[in-house]
């Protein structure tokens, strides 16, 4: 089946910086990359997805790409908040056998400071 | 529209206990997951639906059983608890975008603590 891997497992950033989350990917089957983002003691939300046929995808401060020969994706957060301080999954879905499946990187720990 | 709702929200069990947790959603999503979440662990897969009936293994599928009679309930049992069973567990349901791909929304949590 499908493996995603997320780096790195911690980041802390200062306020006003950047912050970049990387993923790889083994299945070359997966077509769709979503990015969910978890607030401490909630649920984690959908917050940006790509496509494999796209390379590129921005929504306000945040982006992400995808290099489809290489397997791997990266979420790009400019001008960091505060708020942005949370827990980010990468995951990977794929077609065929494994199709409604999602796979999740293991988070990465975003910190903001003020 | 709730979306996804889990119940209960918390419960302490004690070992050798059993229970069953409820997951509903009411957006007719035809995909339904049952996730664990531990510190450092990420979201891991227990078990998983793809349709009323259907009901199929994920990662880390021992000590759990799961139902999907009802195409909006999706239930999580477990049969003989362990301590090693306490984590935080979320519901999520999902439907197949256009172009492919799933999109899932996930419930509050319930948090289980086995003693």
């Amino acid at each position: 089946g499908e493996n995603v891997e997320q780096h790195p497992s911690t980041l802390s950033v200062q306020e006003g910086d950047s912050a970049v989350i990387k993923c790889t990917y083994s299945d070359s089957a997966s077509n769709y990359f979503p990015w969910y983002k978890q607030e401490l003691g909630k649920r984690p939300q959908l917050i940006i997805d790509i496509r494999s046929n796209v390379g590129e995808k921005k929504d306000q401060r945040i982006a992400v790409t995808l290099n489809k020969t290489a397997k791997h994706f990266s979420l790009h957060i400019t001008e960091t908040q505060p708020e942005d301080s949370a827990v980010y999954f990468c995951a990977a879905s794929g077609r065929g056998s494994t199709l409604g499946r999602l796979y999740f990187g293991r988070g990465t720990q975003l910190t903001v400071w003020p | 529209n709730a979306g996804v709702t889990q119940t209960p929200k918390f419960r302490v069990l004690k070992t050798g206990q059993s229970m069953t947790l409820l997951c509903a959603q009411d957006m007719n999503h035809e995909y339904m997951y049952w996730y664990r979440q531990d510190p450092g662990m990420g979201l891991r897969l227990i078990h998983y639906s793809v349709g009323e009936g259907t009901t199929a293994k994920g990662e880390v599928p021992d000590g759990y059983n799961v139902s999907r009679l009802k195409k909006q309930n999706f239930l999580l049992g477990l049969e003989s608890a362990a301590p090693s069973q306490t984590s935080v567990y979320f519901c999520a349901s999902s439907f197949m975008k256009t172009g492919g791909g799933t999109e899932a929304f996930f419930g509050q949590g319930t948090r289980l603590t086995v003693v």
